[in-house]
């Protein structure tokens, strides 16, 4: 029940293209539902986040589509870019029972070509 | 320090030998968590730490690992008589707090574990 499932494990994409990558989940607990982008050799860093009491937030190119009664959740990257080719996790964390952990998906590795 | 910063950077260690990792998380934060990533595969928790509180240690997958941290400042996750399948990745992190959901939390680079 505290799994968050990712798809699809790898993504190939055109400059300019719209990479989409999903998450779903179970526990109806979680309430903080943030990405990172990880970049070989470094560690993961907060791309952007969302609560569920919201459908959709941007942060420039970036954007969180979330459906909560479907329990699931999606990153879309607009006008993607070669620079952006990274391995990206979903996560999930949960109120102030909780230590504040994430779970994290199993990630997706993103490629944009040139 | 600027961010999370963790040493060594790579480790190469013999089967059954013990390695410590050290972690110095950003300044001011009270809530240090560890993580481990498997090669190509998503973070598993490890223990988490809240100033002075009890740990949480639900992720420690055996009793080979154990974590420390003196009071708000580094900590040290050792391994005890390593074993093949503990290669990976340990990442640590930190948040200006914790005991919620939310607080953004920061990764170091992480310490390369190699067991032969």
């Amino acid at each position: 029940q505290q799994q968050v499932k990712q798809s699809p494990q790898s993504l190939i994409v055109q400059k300019g293209g719209i990479p989409i990558i999903n998450c779903a989940y179970e526990n109806t607990a979680f309430d903080y539902f943030p990405w990172y982008q990880q970049f070989p050799g470094k560690g993961p860093a907060l791309l952007i986040a969302i609560r569920p009491d919201v459908s959709e937030k941007k942060e420039g190119r970036f954007t969180i589509s979330f459906n909560k009664s479907a329990k699931q959740f999606s990153l879309h990257i607009m006008d993607s870019q070669p620079g952006d080719s990274a391995t990206y996790f979903c996560a999930a964390s949960w109120g102030s029972s909780n230590t504040g952990k994430l779970i994290f998906g199993q990630g997706t590795t993103l490629q944009v070509k040139p | 320090g600027a961010g999370v910063s963790q040493s060594p950077s790579n480790k190469v260690t013999e089967k059954g030998k013990d390695v410590e990792l050290r972690c110095d998380p950003i300044s001011g934060h009270t809530a240090l968590y560890w993580y481990r990533q498997r090669l190509g595969q998503g973070l598993e928790f490890l223990i988490y730490f809240q100033g002075n509180s009890a740990p949480d240690k639900s992720g420690l997958p055996s009793d080979r690992f154990s974590a420390e941290r003196t009071g708000e400042s580094v900590s040290t996750l050792t391994i005890q008589r390593t074993q093949q399948e503990d290669s990976a990745v340990y990442l640590c992190a930190s948040s200006l707090v914790g005991g919620n959901s939310g607080n953004t939390i920061y990764f170091g680079e992480g310490s390369w574990l190699t067991v032969v």
